[in-house]
């Protein structure tokens, strides 16, 4: 069963215009959530993330939204550039007891902003 | 300060064999993860290790196992390989694994 889902393989948008990425999950003991970058050839980098304990969290250009009664996240790149072409993973985990975590990553969404 | 370093970057094997990749984490990070991507599903959790014991396991066979020295430099292995084991291993390190991960480029393992 896959407990973060992220619905759209892929996306395109004009440069210049905002660039929404959605996630799902399904545990609700989840209360960390991240969004990864990953260009090809190289390892996903972290772009920002968002507590459960919050509805929303800025990073110049990229928002990250919450909404913890529908289960869903959303990054929003505003506004997009062409170098903001890439995979984004959205990436979910439950603090444990001693402070492991594990991620749960989505399949990610290739996003794609034409000049 | 050096980033996470993974090797071999490439490698290919044959069905049957086995495996070893190498992961050297960030100066400091005593918490090394490894990481599974496939086109089909996606990054999927192997397993973590902190101070040379594994902390945490994925819903991963035995053939996959770990092991993390004194100096968190961290290796995993895949023993009688598998067509479905071709993936981009991913290493990743943190300071004590309840932080943000950083990961390696990542080792290709093709198995024909």
């Amino acid at each position: 069963d896959q407990q973060v889902k992220q619905n759209s393989p892929s996306l395109s948008v004009q440069e210049g215009r905002i660039s929404i990425l959605n996630c799902d999950y399904t545990n609700s003991m989840f209360d960390y959530f991240l969004w990864y970058k990953k260009y090809p050839a190289e390892g996903p980098t972290f772009l920002i993330s968002i507590s459960s304990i919050k509805d929303k969290n800025e990073d110049g250009r990229f928002t990250v939204f919450l909404n913890k009664s529908a289960k869903h996240l959303s990054l929003h790149i505003v506004p997009s550039q062409p170098g903001d072409s890439a995979v984004y993973f959205c990436a979910a985990s439950a603090r444990r007891e001693g402070g492991s975590e594990k991620l749960v990553f989505g399949k990610g969404t290739k996003l794609t902003v034409n000049p | 300060k050096a980033g996470v370093t993974q090797t071999p970057r490439y490698l290919i094997k044959t069905r049957g064999q086995q495996v070893t990749l190498s992961c050297s984490p960030i100066s400091g990070h005593r918490s090394v993860s490894w990481y599974q991507q496939t086109p089909g599903q996606g990054l999927q959790f192997l397993f973590e290790y902190f101070s040379e014991t594994q902390r945490n396991k994925g819903n991963f066979p035995g053939r996959f196992s770990g092991r993390q020295f004194s100096n968190s430099r961290s290796e995993m292995n895949v023993s009688t390989l598998e067509l479905g084991d071709s993936a981009l291993y991913l290493c990743a390190s943190s300071l004590t694994g309840a932080n943000v991960l950083t990961f390696g480029a990542g080792s290709r393992l093709t198995v024909l």
